[in-house]
């Protein structure tokens, strides 16, 4: 079954740290760039941040530029969100997403059905 | 950044009946390709985004042909032609030209 599956959300208190995973299966993970996007309660979708297929040329969003760092083992058909130095706007759902091409910037023609992060104190 | 903006950000519609939500950029999408980069996606209530229209006017596999994208340079059009009750859900066009961004949404019920 073609799909991705998030994990690692949760409740954290401002300041503090959270790795998400995103993992696949039913396609050869290491031919794809993959995406995360999030999205606030009651709001739209904001991209965060880009690894292509071979985990070079990784490019973040400004509002999580320093603080989040994207990864993948193609190993483990896994990717991973390390998110640092949490806000209270970082509140979201957060979907991995699968690009339609290797590299560079394409649609998303698969997504996860997302795990949320609550920045609470 | 590219900036996107939709409308309209609501859209009652009658089953049956067509629909329309335009889209435009603070730039042209025309990539040295050929190909607009950009995209329609339908987030269904508590579901995830699916990809509907990608390159401004191909249908994503699996969407039906009630569905079709025109458009160019900064203006792009998302079109219905008869509207269906599971058609209901948020629609986001997204450029993906340069770093993705999508336009606030459109917000598609049955009157």
């Amino acid at each position: 079954q073609v799909q991705l599956v998030e994990s690692g959300g949760g409740v954290v208190q401002p300041g503090r740290s959270l790795r998400l995973s995103c993992a696949a299966s039913g396609f050869t993970f290491s031919n794809y760039a993959i995406h995360w996007v999030r999205q606030a309660p009651g709001k739209g979708l904001e991209w965060v941040a880009i690894i292509p297929h071979d985990g070079n040329n990784i490019h973040y969003a400004d509002s999580v530029k320093g603080r989040f760092t994207i990864s993948r083992d193609n190993s483990k058909n896994t990717l991973y969100l390390q998110m640092n130095s949490l806000r209270a706007e970082d509140t979201a759902v957060y979907h991995c997403a699968k690009c339609l091409s290797g590299g560079g910037w394409s649609s998303f023609d698969l997504w996860g059905q997302g795990t949320m992060v609550t920045v609470s104190s | 950044d590219i900036v996107m903006t939709q409308s309209p950000l609501s859209l009652p519609v009658t089953p049956g009946e067509p629909a329309s939500i335009s889209c435009r950029s603070s730039q042209s999408l025309l990539h040295s390709s050929g190909y607009h980069f950009l995209d329609w996606y339908l987030q269904k209530p508590g579901q995830s985004p699916q990809l509907l229209i990608y390159f401004g006017s191909t249908r994503a596999s699996g969407v039906p042909d009630r569905f079709s994208g025109s458009g160019s340079g900064t203006g792009f059009t998302l079109n219905i032609s008869r509207v269906e009750a599971e058609d209901v859900g948020v629609y986001y066009c997204m450029q993906a030209l340069h770093t993705p961004s999508f336009g606030q949404g459109t917000k598609v019920e049955i009157k």
